[in-house]
């Protein structure tokens, strides 16, 4: 298995433009999760789906953060617009059967908006 | 609220120095706790996963630790080389199905 595969690698967008995050899980996964990496809070998670349904989304920082998993197979994380302060590398991960059994995480998207 | 803490931020050691990573944390109703390495501009890689009911997880060279009433585990780490240095992160669960709470992690430097 290619393991949990992000993309882009890097983003540079500019301020107000829309930025769209994508996710494709390891086959067979059950959750998904995406996270938020900065060095002032470290990581902190921003949602995750159990069986494709939203669990958790306490940590979405506000309206301007939608996440969405249409299938097993793949999801995106989209802010609109984008803000500096956006800036930072988001994770995805994907475990079977939830937090119970480990995190299997992608290499991370690096966001920067100027 | 969980709160994970790891001190200190960066630690750098001679090469074969055995070694101790700590992590606190503040609820002790822990479902279970993970060690994490992240190389830089990379992805975390799960170490070691220890169940609440566990005290112990070992893989290689690496042992972790758990012990729930004091709210803390360490990350032992024997003969270190070089190819260790990177940042070890550590992060708790409260649930099955409820999200991990990480420490901001330790950057350890292994020196040749």
């Amino acid at each position: 298995d290619a393991g949990v595969i992000q993309s882009p690698r890097h983003e540079v967008t500019e301020m107000g433009q829309e930025v769209t995050l994508r996710c494709k899980p390891i086959s067979g996964h059950n959750s998904l999760f995406w996270y938020r990496q900065t060095m002032m809070r470290g990581l902190e998670l921003l949602i995750y789906f159990n069986n494709n349904v939203p669990i958790d989304d306490s940590g979405m920082p506000e309206d301007r953060f939608s996440a969405k998993m249409p299938n097993a197979s793949f999801s995106t994380l989209k802010i609109q617009p984008s803000e500096p302060r956006d800036s930072a590398v988001y994770f995805c991960a994907s475990s079977l059967e939830g937090v119970g059994y480990g995190y299997t995480f992608g290499s991370g998207t690096r966001l920067t908006v100027v | 609220k969980q709160e994970v803490t790891q001190i200190p931020a960066a630690l750098s050691v001679p090469e074969g120095e055995n070694l101790v990573l700590n992590c606190s944390f503040t609820d002790s109703a822990i479902y279970n706790l993970q060690w994490f390495r992240q190389d830089p501009g990379k992805g975390l890689t799960s170490l070691l996963l220890i169940q609440s009911s566990q005290r112990e997880q070992t893989s290689g060279r690496l042992n972790a630790s758990l012990d729930k009433s004091s709210g803390r585990s360490t990350l032992y780490i024997a003969a270190s080389q070089p190819g260790d240095s990177a940042t070890y992160l550590c992060a708790v669960g409260t649930g099955a199905n409820s999200k991990l709470t990480f420490g901001k992690g330790i950057t350890l430097s292994v020196r040749p």
